[in-house]
């Protein structure tokens, strides 16, 4: 298995612009969870799916984020529009299980994205 | 302005030594716990878990203790190697979520 995989590895972007990041979770997981990682604040949940539903997007800092999930196999971060201050690392991870807490949580190599 | 990270607790020992990182979580009802290693530019990745109803579970090289008196996870390496530095953290099982600790910076000196 190739494991959880995000797209792409580095953006650099202006501010303004629209960033779009990509995962692909491992087949046959249930669950998809999307995390920022920041110097400031550490490992961050922002939105997380079971079987392709939203669940829980309080994490999501602004109406700025938003998040899809159309299939089992692939979700989206979307900035609209990008700040500086939205520069970070992004992680997307995948559970096994439909309730997760009963299992780890297999994270991706992560996003860069730097917005200047 | 100055800008103000976060200050990850440190911790530096001797290759072959054994290594005690601590953790202490906030939520009492939480009944699943995870400590991840996460090397530089890489994805937090699973050490090990433990459930609530147990105090202590081991793998290799390592050991999750679990005191829900007082709400404290510790992870133990034995016999540390260089390829055991990275930052380690600790999470807790919220609900139908996982919240992470701040982490620690485990550094091995040859």
């Amino acid at each position: 298995d190739a494991g959880v995989i995000q797209s792409p590895r580095h953006e650099v972007t202006e501010m303004g612009q629209e960033v779009t990041l990509r995962c692909k979770p491992i087949s046959g997981h249930n669950s998809l969870f999307w995390y920022r990682q920041t110097m400031m604040r550490g490992l961050e949940l922002l939105i997380y799916f079971n079987n392709n539903v939203p669940i829980d997007d309080s994490g999501m800092p602004e109406d700025r984020f938003s998040a899809k999930m159309p299939n089992a196999s692939f979700s989206t971060l979307k900035i609209q529009p990008s700040e500086p201050r939205d520069s970070a690392v992004y992680f997307c991870a995948s559970s096994l299980r439909s309730s997760p807490g009963q299992d780890g949580y297999t994270f991706g190599s992560g996003t860069r994205l730097t917005v200047v | 302005g100055e800008s103000v990270g976060l200050h990850l607790p440190t911790l530096s020992v001797q290759e072959g030594d054994n290594s005690i990182i601590n953790c202490a979580y906030s939520n009492s009802a939480s009944d699943y716990f995870i400590w991840y290693k996460q090397e530089s530019g890489k994805g937090p990745q699973f050490i090990i878990d433990i459930r609530s109803n147990m105090d202590k579970r081991q793998g290799q090289r390592v050991t999750v203790l679990l005191n829900k008196t007082v709400k404290h996870l510790s992870l133990q390496i034995a016999a540390t190697q260089p390829g055991d530095s990275a930052v380690y953290f600790c999470a807790e099982n919220r609900g139908n979520d996982m919240r992470f600790g701040a982490g620690t910076r485990l550094t091995v000196k040859p």
